[in-house]
């Protein structure tokens, strides 16, 4: 069964600071992986996704991610965070073989954005 | 821009009686989930629905749960008789491309049992 880890439960990042959450994925077969973030009382958007190609991917409000099958990870990093990044940050894993068993979901990591 | 709204964004009820959650997905999607976020804890897959039938389900998606399209438009979660540990937020997301492209989610509904 395919499983996702984000180790870290909360991360605290001076504002103007690089950021860097872990993502981890158990998966059999080659793995789609998204990153949705959270922001109080929203709902989650899509930061950026990787199916297959570039294992560096760009996505929105400056975030990129990185695939590394070697390691088994997906980690969404940022060069300089905005008090506005501070959310609820997701990392997801889908089944390449279709959409119909939706995605699983870390437990997700508080960011904090400290001025 | 498209986007998936769900109502109520918080209905509080007692226990044993029956909810019904709406989301209107964005239009010219195909494939429709439920996902619940019970607080503090993760996002978990409940059901996808294609070609108005349910596709999956997880084991959360028990015989107290139904979902229905019942006009072309809304995408409705019921569950018929609540419990305490239903409480949660309730997330509708749709997505158009074989389903595994992006999924759009709604603002969610927070479900309250007491």
């Amino acid at each position: 069964a395919q499983s996702v880890t984000q180790p870290d439960i909360h991360i605290t990042v001076s504002e103007g600071a690089s950021l860097e959450l872990r993502c981890n994925y158990s998966y059999g077969a080659t793995p789609y992986l998204f990153w949705y973030v959270q922001s109080p009382g929203q709902g989650l958007q899509l930061l950026l996704k990787y199916f297959s190609g570039d294992t560096l991917v760009q996505g929105i409000k400056g975030f990129e991610a990185e695939f590394k099958r070697s390691q088994s990870s997906f980690n969404l990093r940022k060069p300089s965070v905005h008090w506005s990044d501070a959310a609820e940050y997701f990392c997801a894993v889908g089944d390449s073989g279709g959409g119909a068993d939706g995605l699983t979901f870390g437990k997700g990591t508080h960011l904090i954005i400290q001025p | 821009e498209p986007e998936v709204t769900q109502t109520p964004s918080h209905q509080v009820t007692q226990m044993g009686q029956e909810v019904i959650l709406r989301c209107v997905p964005i239009s010219n999607h195909l494939y429709f989930y439920w996902y619940r976020q019970i607080l503090g804890q993760k996002v978990e897959f409940l059901v996808s629905f294609y070609n108005n039938e349910i596709s999956e389900k997880s084991e959360i998606f028990d015989d107290q749960f139904s979902v229905e399209r019942p006009d072309g438009s809304n995408f409705t979660l019921k569950i018929r008789s609540t419990k305490l540990e239903d409480s949660a937020m309730y997330f509708c997301a749709s997505s158009g491309i074989g389903g595994i492209g992006e999924l759009f989610f709604g603002e969610g509904s927070r479900l309250t049992v007491l």
